[in-house]
């Protein structure tokens, strides 16, 4: 499967700030998706990155808060945007490559929100 | 209704133990599923697909039943190594490759 790292693979970062993080995948993808994983919680999908267009945002997220890009096909970031304490979590991106429907996830960002 | 419920667990088995884990989804119209498993703060591990007749991978059965919308986990010989949670996943019906995740089961296997 796909080798997928994120960075940075933690952060503390201050209420009202911005964390941009960045998902770089070692082959060419079909899809790439960013979850959020609350503590104690499962996965929650926040959008599907879409390569060249706008991303496409689950019910209770929005652009302003999480823009996300996807300049091609084997990177993406996601941004948490004037973040919260609520805004703490895990926040992972996936992939399915080419020919598979399988899913793949990266290891995760730890963002804890001061 | 969650859309994928599983069993609360936590689940503590002896080594060597068979232990099967159950979920059920809502969509009636769901096409994949999977067995993901995650270790502790770390990210969701692909375990395996399950197939509609049912799929085996060594240790691991899987078995899917869409008239109930039910999915079971088997696993048999228990090892330490295979302490960890397991996550049901599900990608629902027109929702590309998204997919939905139930909250896990814990297991413990001791020695």
């Amino acid at each position: 499967s796909a080798v997928i790292s994120q960075k940075p693979s933690r952060d503390i970062c201050q209420r009202g700030t911005s964390l941009t993080i960045q998902c770089q995948v070692d082959s060419q993808v079909t899809m790439m998706f960013w979850y959020r994983q609350q503590p104690g919680q499962s996965l929650t999908l926040i959008a599907t990155a879409n390569q060249g267009s706008e991303a496409t945002y689950e019910s209770g997220f929005v652009i302003d808060k999480f823009p996300i890009s996807r300049p091609n096909l084997t990177f993406s970031t996601l941004t948490v945007s004037n973040m919260s304490p609520e805004d703490s979590s895990i926040y992972l991106c996936s992939v399915v490559e080419r020919g598979s429907y399988e899913q793949y996830f990266g290891p995760g960002t730890r963002l804890t929100v001061t | 209704r969650k859309e994928v419920e599983q069993d609360p667990g936590p689940f503590n088995v002896p080594e060597g133990a068979t232990v099967a884990f159950n979920c059920t989804y809502s969509n009636s119209a769901s096409q994949s599923f999977f067995w993901y498993r995650q270790d502790c703060r770390k990210e969701p591990k692909l375990l395996m697909s399950v197939y509609s007749s049912g799929n085996e991978d060594g240790r691991f059965t899987a078995q899917l039943n869409r008239a109930s919308q039910y999915i079971s986990l088997l696993i048999r010989d228990s090892k330490l190594s295979d302490s960890a949670t397991y996550l049901c996943v599900v990608n629902p019906a027109n929702s590309g490759y998204a997919l939905n995740f139930g909250k896990g089961t814990s297991l413990l296997v001791t020695p």
